[in-house]
């Protein structure tokens, strides 16, 4: 079954901006990665966060996790038109053997 | 060099044929994985195989019968496709089962599948 909801469905934003998605999760994780899709493409890992951390940074990106909310965002910070893409969150653990993914947050950076 | 390749690219066939789609990796990793996206994106796993193994097998009709030569290749074959297999099937590979949890997935380009 599904485990992450990634909200908004979709984000429009004006390149330089910040760019911000949730992911919700329902049964407890070792931990969650983020991808990014671009249209036509596969997915490419972005960053991927354990479950006894609390904040992780790369480059741009900046993720979160409160496990006690079941919950993880993405900010990436200063967007530009590339960072166009699909954004999913993906979980691992909880009885699981296997990566769950969400149905991803489609963001489109304005130039 | 291109790290997990899928071939064709793009497949347009009629319900009822027998088709095939060929996955290879060049990572030296130990297991890869069949993803199928629909059409509302979602993505959701099918098969994971660790070194010609099979570990996964979601709820997938039996029409699905993923094969896996070598730990480098794992294809897919499905029988009698059906106008709801219409989709994007993705291949991915992981260093290790071990830590399925924490690899990275490496993901090939898609194959878009349309059954008509």
């Amino acid at each position: 079954s599904q485990q992450g909801e990634e909200d908004p469905q979709a984000l429009s934003i004006q390149e330089g901006e910040n760019a911000t998605m949730n992911c919700s999760y329902k049964t407890s994780i070792n931990n969650l990665q983020w991808y990014r899709q671009n249209s036509g493409r596969g997915l490419v890992h972005l960053i991927l966060i354990r479950s006894n951390e609390r904040e992780k940074h790369s480059g741009r990106l900046r993720v979160t996790l409160d496990t006690s909310k079941k919950s993880s965002s993405l900010l990436i910070t200063a967007s530009r038109a590339a960072d166009t893409a699909s954004y999913f969150c993906a979980t691992g653990g909880g009885g699981s053997e296997k990566l769950v993914f969400g149905k991803g947050t489609k963001l489109t950076v304005n130039p | 060099d291109t790290a997990v390749s899928q071939t064709p690219k793009y497949l347009v066939t009629q319900m009822g044929n027998d088709k095939s789609i060929k996955c290879e990796q060049n990572l030296g990793h130990d297991t890869m994985y069949w993803y199928k996206q629909d059409s509302k994106k979602f993505l959701k796993i099918m098969f994971s195989y660790n070194n010609k193994e099979l570990i996964i097998n979601e709820t997938v009709p039996n029409r699905f019968s993923p094969k896996s030569p070598d730990k480098a290749h794992l294809n897919l074959h499905i029988n009698s496709l059906e106008l709801g297999d219409s989709a994007v099937y993705f291949c991915a590979s992981s260093q290790d089962v071990a830590t399925i949890f924490t690899d990275t997935q490496y993901f090939g380009p898609g194959t878009r599948l349309t059954v008509l």
